[in-house]
């Protein structure tokens, strides 16, 4: 079964540039996962901020962005901001039929 | 603006069946691969399943939790998806989501506001 990683929990200081990933229990993420990213406050729907690895959904600011670091794919935020203080999924393409895996999600604080 | 609204959700009990919509608008409805995710109370997102644009065949996929017992289907000149879900177990209690898929890419785009599904006697 597969089994896509994220930490838990994270923190930020505001301004500061938070690092969070998202792996496989067995293997490496690549680009050929699709990795995209979402962001959700408790309460409301899920935001998408980034797909296919490194793009940015419409009207993303610059501050999101994704990437593959090492063998797992990463959302980096810069300049965090306490709006920012969100739950954060990925998601990972599997097998032939493209199935859609969640991570179980890093909840970020900013202090 | 797109926007997809979800109806139907409410309280059923188990063994029950239960019928969600989601009237998807300002979108090209008939290209997309549209899914329905969930989330349980307190928990994490989970994918249910998808249902690809007629032009793809129209094929479903489904997570193993609700395979056999949920249907994705589709009514393009609606513009509207459907999730038929039977034989409901309390643990399909959640809020479920429609969501699109980037046109002729990877990830899911559009969101909607999600219908509360509670499966309690």
């Amino acid at each position: 079964q597969t089994v896509v990683t994220q930490e838990p929990s994270f923190s930020v200081s505001p301004g500061g540039t938070v690092t969070l990933t998202c792996g496989l229990n067995s293997g490496s993420v690549s680009t050929s996962y699709y990795p995209s990213w979402y962001q959700q406050t408790p309460g409301q729907a899920p935001r998408t901020l980034i797909y296919n690895t490194n793009t940015r959904s419409s009207g993303v600011p610059d501050r999101f962005s994704g990437s593959i670091l090492g063998n797992k794919a990463a959302l980096t935020i810069t300049g965090a901001q306490a709006d920012d203080e969100s739950d954060y999924y990925c998601i990972l393409y599997v097998g032939s039929g493209a199935h859609v895996v969640f991570g179980g999600g890093t909840r970020l604080t900013v202090l | 603006e797109v926007q997809l609204v979800e109806s139907g959700g409410g309280l059923v009990k188990p063994g029950g069946s239960l019928r969600l919509s989601c009237a998807v608008s300002e979108f090209t409805f008939s290209d997309a691969w549209v899914n329905w995710v969930r989330q349980a109370p307190g928990r994490g997102l989970e994918w249910v399943g998808r249902i690809k644009s007629k032009s793809n065949g129209g094929t479903t996929d489904y997570a193993a939790p609700v395979r056999g017992r949920f249907i994705i289907s589709r009514d393009d000149s609606k513009n509207t998806l459907y999730l038929q879900m039977g034989n409901l177990r309390t643990e399909d209690t959640a809020i479920y989501y429609c969501t699109t898929e980037v046109l002729y890419n990877y990830g899911l785009e559009y969101w909607g506001h999600g219908t509360l599904v509670t499966v309690s006697s």
